[in-house]
C-alpha cells in the first residue's frame, strides 16, 4: 500500500512565525503536491513538485514555499504565518505519465494548522 | 475559468441508494475521478472514468458524459460507513487536477 505521512495531525502557530509541514511517501512516486482545504472550496494546489528541486506554483502559492531536496519528502514552508493561512493541509503523490492510473493522487492524512 | 459543482449535501437512508451528480467545465478533459473523504481523514481513491458510460466497482458505480460535461456516482446498499464526503476532479488539458467542493453524505438509520 502506498503510505504518505505528514509530520504533524495538529500544528498551532503565532501570526509572523516561520512554519514548517513536512511530507514523506514509500512508494518512490516522482509527482508530489501540497494543497490546502476549506469548507466549501475544493482542494486548492499550492505548489507540486515533478522531481527532485523541481517546484511549479499552483493556484494559491502566495505567502508559501516549498522543498524537495530527496525524491521521497516534499516540505511546505510558510515564511511569516498568518491567520489566513489557518486551515487543512493536504499533501499528496502520485506517478509521472498521462495514463488515468498514474493520475492517481495518494494522500496523506493531513495537517490542521492553527494560527493565531 | 474551470469549474466543477457538486451538491453540497445529501441525506439518504441504510440500506438504500443514492446518486451524487458533478458537472464540471474545464479546459480540457483527459478522465475524471471520484474520491472519499471521512471527516478528519484523507481522501481515498474511488474510481476513475475516461470513457462514456458506467464503470462498475461493487455497491459503487461511476457514470460519465463527456458531452454534457456530467458524472455522477451511484452508491448502493448504503451503509452507516458510507458517512462521507464525496470529491470529485477532472484531470485537465495539462494533466492538472481540479477539484470539486465535495458533497456530504449522511446515511440515517
Amino acid at each position: 500500500d502506498v503510505k504518505v505521512t505528514q509530520s504533524s495531525r495538529y500544528l498551532v502557530k503565532r501570526t509572523g512565525e516561520k512554519v514548517f509541514l513536512e511530507c514523506v511517501q514509500d512508494m518512490d512516486h516522482e509527482n508530489m503536491f501540497w494543497y490546502r482545504q476549506d469548507p466549501g472550496l475544493g482542494l486548492r494546489l499550492i505548489y507540486f513538485s515533478y522531481d527532485v528541486k523541481m517546484k511549479e506554483k499552483g493556484d494559491i502559492p502566495e505567502g508559501y514555499s516549498v522543498s524537495r531536496e530527496k525524491k521521497e519528502r516534499f516540505s511546505l514552508i510558510l515564511e511569516s504565518a498568518s491567520t489566513n493561512q489557518t486551515s487543512m493541509y493536504l499533501c499528496a503523490s502520485s506517478l509521472e505519465g498521462q495514463g488515468l492510473a498514474k493520475n492517481i493522487q495518494y494522500f496523506g492524512a493531513g495537517t490542521r494548522l492553527s494560527v493565531l | 475559468g474551470q469549474n466543477i459543482d457538486q451538491p453540497t449535501e445529501m441525506t439518504a437512508t441504510e440500506g438504500a441508494i443514492v446518486q451524487i451528480n458533478c458537472t464540471y467545465q474545464t479546459s480540457g478533459f483527459n478522465g475524471l475521478f471520484w474520491y472519499q473523504q471521512h471527516a478528519g481523514e484523507a481522501p481515498t481513491f474511488l474510481s476513475y472514468n475516461v470513457l462514456d458510460g458506467l464503470e462498475e466497482k461493487g455497491r459503487f458505480s461511476s457514470f460519465l458524459s463527456r458531452s454534457k460535461g456530467y458524472s455522477y456516482l451511484l452508491l448502493k446498499e448504503l451503509q452507516m460507513k458510507d458517512s462521507a464526503s464525496y470529491l470529485c476532479a477532472v484531470l485537465d488539458s495539462n494533466y492538472q487536477l481540479i477539484w470539486g467542493a465535495g458533497t456530504k453524505l449522511i446515511i440515517k438509520p
